[in-house]
This record gives C-alpha cells, structure tokens and sequence, in this order.
C-alpha cells in the first residue's frame, strides 16, 4: 500500500492569511495526486487533480503543486468559508489511499 | 448532471452482513469512462477507500477490507453495490459512494488523472445489537 502523510494535522490561521498544507507519498506518485476539502456532515469535494488541476467550481484561491513524493495544497488568501478538513489522495495504485487530514480553523 | 444516492440499512447487528447500493442517475453506468467507488469514514475518523469497480466488473479492493468486501455492478438499474461480511462495530460510519474518470486498466498501479469527482450524500450505518 502507497501510505500518505500529511502535515500539519491541523492549524489555525487568520482571514487573509496564505496557507500551506502538505502531503507526503510513500513512494512515487508522479502527479497522481489530489486534494478535497470536507465540511462537518457533509461529502468531501474535489479541489484539486493531478496534483495542480483546479476542478471545475474550486476558488481560485485553491492551488496544488509537487510531484514524486512530496506535494503541497495552498490557499492563497483564507476566507471565512475555508474551515473544513481537508484530505490528499493519490490515484497512482489501484489501491487509493487518503491522507489522515488537516483541519483548518479560522481564528 | 450526475448524481449519486446511497441507499441500504441505517442500523445492522454484529456479525451480519451489511448491502449498500449506490444508483446513478443523469449518466450511465456503463459510460466505460468511470469507475465506481466506495469510501467510509468512521465517527472522528478520517477518509478510508474501500473498493472500486469499472462497469464491466472489474474491481479493486482496499488489502485491509479485502476479505470482508464485495462490490457488484448491476448496469440494467444503473446502480453498484457494496457488501461487507462479518460486522463489527468498528464497521460504523458513513459510507460514501463516489465516481472516478479514468480508462479501463487491469494492473496493480491504475493510474487515473482526475480524482473523485462526485460523491452521493452518504449513509449513516450503525453495527449495534
């Protein structure tokens, strides 16, 4: 199995503020990578594919980089609405994993 | 636009075997472009992949659930399913249905480039006597 690691598993920013979240592959994943956020009782959503792809309807503030083993999720500007946790991916094995979450809080 | 709505039992006993089934509505199944997936998350918890399946029935299964899961495809209700033996209460959470585009494959890696993109509502499932 292809484990996910992400760091921090939480943190807690300001409105305004550039926020980095990152993920780390066990192994290879070229650019099979992606990025969702999930609001409490609700469905995760995608934001990210392919490691930078911003999926139809994200906020721009949104973007993804990294490739390999070590890829970075970052929210330009927070805003209010951005309190979620959100999840990496990869979909490089046809046994996907998940990460086991940031929660972002907004002070 | 495609949806996605799980349905199955809210509350299951101890040992028993849980079936979920997961209807599409707004695209075919059998569109030979996605692939099918199943995702929980138990209470606090974090997000766990089950399994997937490509319409012609190939599936692939999370190691650790393996043994315990089944996952079919019934094309003429253009709905997947999801079966899990042997319950225990570690088996609560909510299970999610999702969709996934990618190209059929049958290897261990399976690539695929565009994440899960829709996902049902989720149901609630309790393992309790």
């Amino acid at each position: 199995d292809i484990q996910m690691t992400q760091s921090p598993s939480s943190l807690s920013a300001s409105v305004g503020d550039r926020v980095t979240i990152t993920c780390r592959a066990s192994q290879n994943i070229t650019s099979y990578l992606n990025w969702y956020a999930q609001k409490p009782g609700k469905a995760p959503k995608l934001l990210i594919y392919a490691a930078s792809s911003l999926q139809s309807g994200a906020p721009s503030r949104f973007s993804g980089s990294g490739s390999g083993t070590d890829f970075t999720l970052t929210i330009g500007s927070l805003h209010p609405e951005d309190s979620a946790t959100f999840y990496c991916q990869q979909s490089f094995s046809a046994s996907r994993t998940f990460g086991r979450g940031t929660k972002v809080e907004i002070k | 636009q495609v949806q996605l709505q799980e349905s199955g039992p809210g509350l299951v006993k101890p040992s028993q075997t849980l079936s979920l089934a997961c209807t599409v509505s707004g695209g075919s199944i059998s569109s030979g472009t996605y692939w099918w997936n199943w995702i929980r998350q138990r209470p606090g918890k974090g997000l766990e992949w089950i399994g997937s399946i490509f319409y012609s029935g190939t599936t692939y299964y999370n190691p650790s659930l393996k043994s315990r899961v089944d996952i079919s495809v019934d094309t003429s209700k253009n709905q997947f399913s999801l079966k899990v033996t042997s319950l225990t209460a570690a088996d609560t959470g909510v299970y999610y249905c999702a969709r996934e585009m990618g190209l059929y494959c049958l290897t261990t890696t399976c690539p695929t480039s565009y994440g899960l993109d829709v996902w049902g509502q989720g149901t609630t499932v309790t393992v309790s006597s």
